[in-house]
């Protein structure tokens, strides 16, 4: 089945720490997209990427870090800049051909600072 | 500034009885109007996308509706299983992001 697979489901971090999200789809969609949900508030942006080795900061990129090296793969690197990391992520990916495409979302990522 | 508004922001209901909730969206040259169901703990799930004001869509027991200033997702005898947070998104034609609102959250008891 064709879908959005992200890992882990859940993510614990210590102060001072880098943590990686993965995020991989089968769907060959060129657009990829990375969100953060926290309680009282919409889904915020924080990097997108329409195409392989191409990405853009969103709303909230502060923090984070990200990569493209292939189509299929979209990993989050939260780093220690980042002073409130405890959040739901949400990975998501488009299909670029058509102006009004809908994105589809994995499961998320709960990642927790300890 | 493109932007997004849900209301209400929880919403409880009896099992059978309708209700609507409701998209304000401020979006320069839109490029579609997104609803999503979100479980807990789980990814949105997608549910319409809706191109054009006047445009309407049917799933069941839902139906979502568009005007040029904002959507309406009809909910028309729901079940205990309706229940979940329901989030409406935008996209403008200027950039490739979806503006999302806060969502709301339903709740229907048997």
């Amino acid at each position: 089945d064709g879908g959005i697979t992200q890992s882990p489901k859940y993510l614990f971090r210590k102060e001072g720490q880098n943590v990686t999200l993965s995020c991989e789809q089968n769907l060959n969609h060129d657009a990829m997209y990375w969100y953060r949900q926290d309680p009282g508030q919409g889904l915020r942006l924080i990097y997108y990427s329409q195409i392989v080795n191409d990405f853009q900061k969103g709303d909230i990129a502060e923090g984070y870090s990200v990569s493209r090296e292939k189509k299929e793969s979209f990993p989050l690197t939260v780093t220690s800049a980042q002073k409130n990391p405890t959040a739901f992520y949400l990975c998501a990916s488009r299909n670029r051909q058509g102006d009004y495409t809908e994105a589809f979302f994995g499961q998320g990522t709960r990642l927790t600072v300890v | 500034e493109d932007q997004v508004t849900q209301s209400p922001e929880a919403l409880r209901l009896q099992e059978g009885e309708s209700s609507s909730l409701n998209c304000s969206y401020t979006v320069s040259g839109l490029r579609g109007l997104f609803w999503y169901r979100q479980d807990p703990g789980k990814g949105p799930e997608f549910l319409f996308t809706l191109y054009s004001a006047g445009e309407e869509k049917e799933k069941e027991r839902l139906k979502a509706t568009l005007t040029k200033k904002e959507s309406f997702l009809h909910i028309t005898a729901p079940k205990p299983e309706d229940s979940a947070t329901y989030l409406c998104a935008a996209r403008n034609s200027g950039t490739y992001k979806y503006i999302f609102g806060t969502g709301t959250r339903l709740k229907v008891l048997a």
